[in-house]
């Protein structure tokens, strides 16, 4: 089983409409997680960090389910400037605390 | 402020050439990552320099992988006898302190082995 996985898409979404993707971990031990959002043939930036509690940022929304070991991102009210790679980032066990990046979910907001 | 930069952006080798890659992290960030992404594929961890401490290089894939970082700043990835499957984009970032800090990347060097 991968680190990180990650549903590849496309995701081909009208603009306005909302959504949402999923990623799931294999270490339990696990402490901090992100979402990275990287543009075409660009480097990844930081989208936010993932609380336990949930957190919003904007029209968009990260939770995490320790139970079920993922993590999720919602996007309301998509925009055209919201294409892009999306990729979810967990760190390792204390003490071996590098990230793990998943492999992405591609984006494509439909005018 | 400068972000992190590398160069060069792109570089075209032949196969069993050696090559260098540089990297200038954010000035004041003590950690630098190197990963690299090949194509439709995740960043894959290289190697992990956090001030003086000893380099996690736990994700080099061979022994003709190596970084050095001098001065606690200027890191160069070198790729000794290049094969044709190191052909990726090699990305550097850098971060505050740790590596659950916030990591900011660079443009990536973008490689070819012919």
């Amino acid at each position: 089983r991968k680190e990180v996985e990650q549903d590849p898409g496309p995701f081909n979404v009208p603009e306005g409409a909302t959504v949402a993707f999923n990623c799931t971990y294999s270490n339990s031990a696990s402490q901090s997680f992100f979402w990275y959002r990287q543009d075409c043939r660009k480097e990844p930036k930081l989208l936010m960090s993932v609380y336990s509690s949930g957190n919003e940022d904007g029209r968009f929304t990260a939770q995490l389910n320790r139970a079920s070991q993922y993590i999720s991102l919602l996007i309301r009210d998509s925009k055209l400037s919201d294409s892009a790679t999306y990729l979810c980032v967990v760190n390792g066990d204390f003490g071996n605390e590098k990230l793990t990046f998943g492999t992405g979910t591609r984006l494509t907001i439909i005018p | 402020g400068a972000g992190v930069s590398q160069s060069p952006s792109n570089k075209v080798t032949e196969k069993g050439k050696d090559v260098e890659l540089r990297c200038d992290p954010i000035s004041g960030h003590t950690a630098l990552y190197w990963y690299r992404q090949s194509l439709g594929q995740g960043l894959e961890f290289l190697i992990y320099f956090q001030g003086n401490s000893a380099p996690d290089k736990s994700g080099l894939p061979s022994d003709r992988f190596s970084a050095e970082r001098t001065g606690g700043s200027v890191s160069t990835l070198t790729i000794q006898r290049t094969q044709q499957e190191d052909s990726a984009v090699y990305l550097c970032a850098s971060s505050l302190t740790r590596t659950t800090d916030t990591q900011y990347f660079g443009p990536g060097t973008r490689l070819t082995v012919l």
